[in-house]
């Protein structure tokens, strides 16, 4: 059974531009949340989605939003890139809303110059 | 606001001993994970703690779970180099999946 899959692997983006993360959960999987990973400030939550819905939400900026597609892969966009950006950004998907069986894929490494 | 508190950040062990690293949390769950990291790659799911009491063991690792004290304990038993990683305590906000995570612990065997 394929993992949690997430593309692409490294990125570089300079200040301004816009990005797209793409996360493809473990099949059956509906729930997908992201996560940012900084050495300042650590692994901190963004959002979840389930069904296609934003079910939580982070305290990140507005620049941050995602979306889930009916097959229940889930993009994350951040745009207007900021040097503060640069982290892992991480996907864990999870049979459905709350359960507690929750697996992460190998991260998108952003790098914004 | 849930705050985890881990610690120690760091810990650096020789092989063949036993250490404790603690994770405390601040206001009521229903869940803990803890996680394993090595450099550059995800996050390994170690265990899930679901109730006050629980004890989980997976080979030299042993995590437990006081929900009264918002305690959870991560042992490690006659350490060996393999155990070197970053390990994460995370607390599941009862809202749903929205973990929040303590700052990690970065063991360190030594031979």
């Amino acid at each position: 059974k394929a993992g949690v899959t997430q593309t692409p692997r490294y990125l570089i983006k300079t200040r301004g531009q816009q990005v797209t993360l793409s996360c493809s959960p473990i099949s059956g999987h509906r729930s997908v949340s992201w996560y940012q990973q900084t050495p300042g400030q650590g692994l901190q939550f963004l959002f979840e989605y389930f069904s296609e819905t934003q079910r939580n939400k982070g305290n990140f900026p507005g620049r941050f939003s995602g979306r889930q597609f009916s097959n229940s892969r889930s993009e994350m966009n951040v745009s207007t890139l900021e040097l503060g950006d640069s982290a892992l950004y991480l996907c864990a998907s999870s049979l459905v809303h709350r359960n507690e069986k929750l697996f992460f894929g190998s991260g998108t490494q952003l790098s914004v110059l | 606001e849930l705050k985890v508190e881990q610690n120690p950040l760091f810990l650096s062990m020789q092989e063949g001993k036993n250490y404790t690293i603690y994770c405390n949390y601040s206001t009521t769950s229903d869940r803990l994970y803890w996680y394993r990291q090595d450099p550059g790659k995800s996050l390994e799911s170690l265990f899930v703690l679901l109730s006050n009491g629980a004890v989980k063991q997976e080979g030299r690792l042993m995590a437990s779970l006081d929900t009264k004290a918002r305690l959870s304990t991560l042992h490690i038993t006659a350490a060996v180099h393999d155990l070197s990683a970053t390990y994460f305590c995370a607390v599941d906000q009862i809202e749903g999946n929205k973990l929040v995570f303590g700052a990690g612990t970065i063991l360190r065997v030594k031979s």
